[in-house]
């Protein structure tokens, strides 16, 4: 496609349920960029993938976030057990990564909501 | 840790003025920065970007420049509209050892009064 999709763009559920997010990045792009967003606030970095693998996973808040990737392409982030402190937009955002310093393009975001 | 901060989180500005949003940046070695636009219930946008040998780049209505010798990055809108009402993001990319990390400021939120 020609940008970054996000599925779903709204997630409500409750608490202790698990939850699975979506990233569909632009074509070609090798590195997939997780970030959350609560409300009001910046962006806080989650996970990042270069190709299948996620060199740095450094921002995950804890061992219910996990996150995989697929032929490159393809990306869902996952909460187990969810709490609601985890209730922000989760977004993602991708880029051709070839050196140093490349733009990244977000997606639109999904809005989680745990009850 | 490494830190990219906003002097200023809330900006007003009359319909028609010029606006200045500033960014303050901690790693001397940061050699590409991008200014980002995000609108209620969007993603961020990308506007500009600039590197770090240059000074001054020039968009369409905005302009970035680059201080490196006090580690500061401006944005400046030109005859600001109601459209431009927005959180702007700073970010400063660390080039790490597997790849680029962006790290973002707090936000400035720019609204424009008509």
């Amino acid at each position: 496609g020609a940008g970054v999709s996000q599925s779903p763009s709204n997630k409500v559920t409750e608490k202790g349920k698990d939850v699975e997010l979506r990233c569909d990045p632009i074509s070609g792009h090798t590195a997939l960029y997780w970030y959350r967003q609560s409300l009001g606030q910046g962006l806080e970095f989650l996970i990042y993938f270069q190709g299948n693998s996620a060199p740095d996973k450094s921002g995950l808040p804890s061992d219910r976030f996990s996150a995989e990737r697929t032929g490159g392409s393809v990306s869902t982030l996952t909460i187990q057990r969810t709490q609601q402190e985890d209730s922000a937009v989760y977004l993602c955002a991708s880029s051709d990564d070839r050196g140093r310093g490349e733009t990244q393009y977000f997606g639109p975001g999904t809005r989680l909501l745990v009850l | 840790g490494e830190s990219v901060g906003l002097h200023l989180p809330t900006l007003s500005v009359q319909e028609g003025d010029n606006s200045i949003i500033n960014c303050a940046y901690s790693n001397s070695a940061s050699d590409y920065f991008i200014w980002y636009k995000q609108e209620s219930g969007k993603g961020p946008q990308f506007i500009i970007d600039i590197r770090s040998n240059m000074d001054k780049r020039q968009g369409q209505r905005v302009t970035v420049l680059l201080n490196k010798t006090v580690k500061h990055l401006s944005l400046q809108i030109a005859a600001t509209q109601p459209g431009d009402s927005a959180v702007y993001f700073c970010a400063e990319n660390l080039y790490m050892e597997y790849g680029n990390k962006l790290v973002f400021g707090a936000g400035t939120i720019l609204r424009v009064k008509s």
